[in-house]
């Protein structure tokens, strides 16, 4: 089946600990996107990729890391600079070029305590 | 920077109603998506509109690009319970791919 897939669905962390989420796609999508969603809110854009070995801040970058070796990975660190990490994380992926419709993984809900 | 909202904030309706939401933005956008997410899952796309004025049905659910650019509507028609979840909707085609999200509309389908 072709999707996008981000593990664990679940996670939990120590404050002060770096976590990476894993986001993968079998879509052979150019781009792809790391969002962030908190309660009750809209979706806040993180990093974002448009091809391999390139990656882009998003709105909220700050404390978090990306990288993009391969087309179908785009893994996210949430380091313990980030101030907040408890949030619902979301990946997506998209053709690129001329197309903006977005595809979005199931989702990881990172709880720090 | 860009702007978009989407209203209203919340609906509460009965089985069986229609129901409509829209978006408007203070840009004019190439492209207008409309997405559902139900509780700790994904956003799913419904519908997606790629020109001024175009009307698209995905089942029961209508949405529309307006001719300003600036606006789209999302209509979902004779509403059952598994409709309930948050809709949003999204403009691009301006800035590399990047999207721009509504706040979202959580919508409640009483039985």
């Amino acid at each position: 089946d072709g999707g996008i897939t981000q593990s664990p669905k679940y996670l939990f962390r120590k404050e002060g600990q770096n976590v990476t989420l894993s986001c993968e796609q079998n879509l052979n999508h150019d781009a792809m996107y790391w969002y962030r969603q908190d309660p009750g809110q809209g979706l806040r854009l993180i990093y974002y990729s448009q091809i391999v070995n390139d990656f882009q801040k998003g709105d909220i970058a700050e404390g978090y890391s990306v990288s993009r070796e391969k087309k179908e990975s785009f893994p996210l660190t949430v380091t313990s600079a980030q101030k907040n990490p408890t949030a619902f994380y979301l990946c997506a992926s998209s053709p690129g070029g001329q197309s903006d419709t977005q595809y979005f993984g199931p989702g990881t809900r990172l709880t720090v305590l | 920077g860009q702007q978009l909202n989407q209203s209203p904030q919340s609906m509460f309706i009965q089985e069986g109603e229609d129901v409509s939401m829209n978006c408007t933005s203070s840009s004019i956008f190439n492209t207008w998506l409309w997405y559902k997410q139900d509780p700790g899952e994904g956003p799913v796309l419904l519908i997606a509109l790629y020109k001024a004025g175009e009307l698209t049905s995905n089942g029961r659910l209508t949405a529309q690009f307006g001719i300003t650019r600036k606006d789209s509507f999302l209509n979902i028609s004779a509403s059952i319970p598994s409709d309930v979840g948050i809709y949003f909707c999204a403009e691009g085609g301006t800035s590399y791919g990047k999207l721009t999200f509504g706040q979202g509309t959580i919508l409640t389908v009483h039985p």
